[in-house]
């Protein structure tokens, strides 16, 4: 069964920084592109970042550029979202999710979900 | 990139059907969306992935009341016998050149 388990959330003041990481596992977690995103309260979900198997492509939300850096360790099966910079409107929870593919091809969206860790940026 | 739209509210009566709709901006008319869930105070949760031909690829455990089709620049959830416990935040997720997107989301209340 895929588990995503995020972990690394908190309290961080503006400007600060704060790792996020997700643990992989019942998948061979080096075959699959995997994606963070966001929700801030009340709101809907919003794309991060994604990253592929072999961390050759990287692809982050313009808004985000800059400050947010996504990473993987495949020896670890772990995802990582270093944040720079935080800003209040970060405030979010931050789920981890794995790209949806078959025996053909892989499709950018996902098809598996973390439980999510908040981050809560505040003074 | 793509841009997804969805209705911002749906609603249908215990024991119906129910059929929501997200549409892909021009260009991404052949592209794959999924449809996620979101229960109150809950997490995401994957249904179904919708290629343009109408095939749909549902998680584990996703009830057979649950089922998606396809025209054109269109991806359909379609809900049958509809529960209570239906009542829930529904998204859908495309990709496009190089960036991720979500439609705003329905949020489907059960009469």
């Amino acid at each position: 069964e895929v588990h995503l388990v995020e972990s690394g959330g908190g309290l961080v003041k503006p400007g600060g920084s704060l790792r996020l990481s997700c643990a992989a596992s019942g998948f061979t977690f080096s075959n699959y592109a995997v994606n963070w995103v966001r929700q801030a309260p009340g709101q809907g979900l919003e794309w991060v970042a994604s990253i592929n198997s072999v961390s050759t492509a990287i692809y982050y939300a313009d808004s985000l550029k800059g400050r947010f850096t996504i990473s993987r360790d495949n020896a670890k099966n772990s995802l990582y979202l270093q944040m720079n910079s935080l800003r209040a409107e970060d405030t979010a929870v931050y789920y981890c999710a794995r790209e949806s593919c078959d025996n053909i091809r892989c499709y950018g969206v996902d098809d598996h979900w973390g439980q999510g860790t908040l981050v809560t940026v505040s003074s | 990139q793509p841009v997804v739209t969805q209705s911002p509210s749906a609603s249908a009566s215990l024991g119906a059907s129910v059929k929501l709709t997200c549409t892909l901006s021009s260009g991404y008319s052949s592209d794959a969306i999924a449809w996620h869930q979101q229960l109150p105070e809950q997490g995401p949760r994957y249904l179904m992935r919708v290629n343009s031909d109408g095939r749909h690829t549902k998680g584990d455990g996703i009830p057979d009341r649950f089922s998606g089709s396809s025209s054109g620049a269109e991806r359909y959830l379609i809900i049958s016998r509809l529960q209570s416990g239906d009542e829930a935040d529904y998204y859908c997720q495309a990709w496009g050149t190089d960036t991720g997107v979500f439609g705003g989301g329905t949020k489907l209340t059960v009469l």
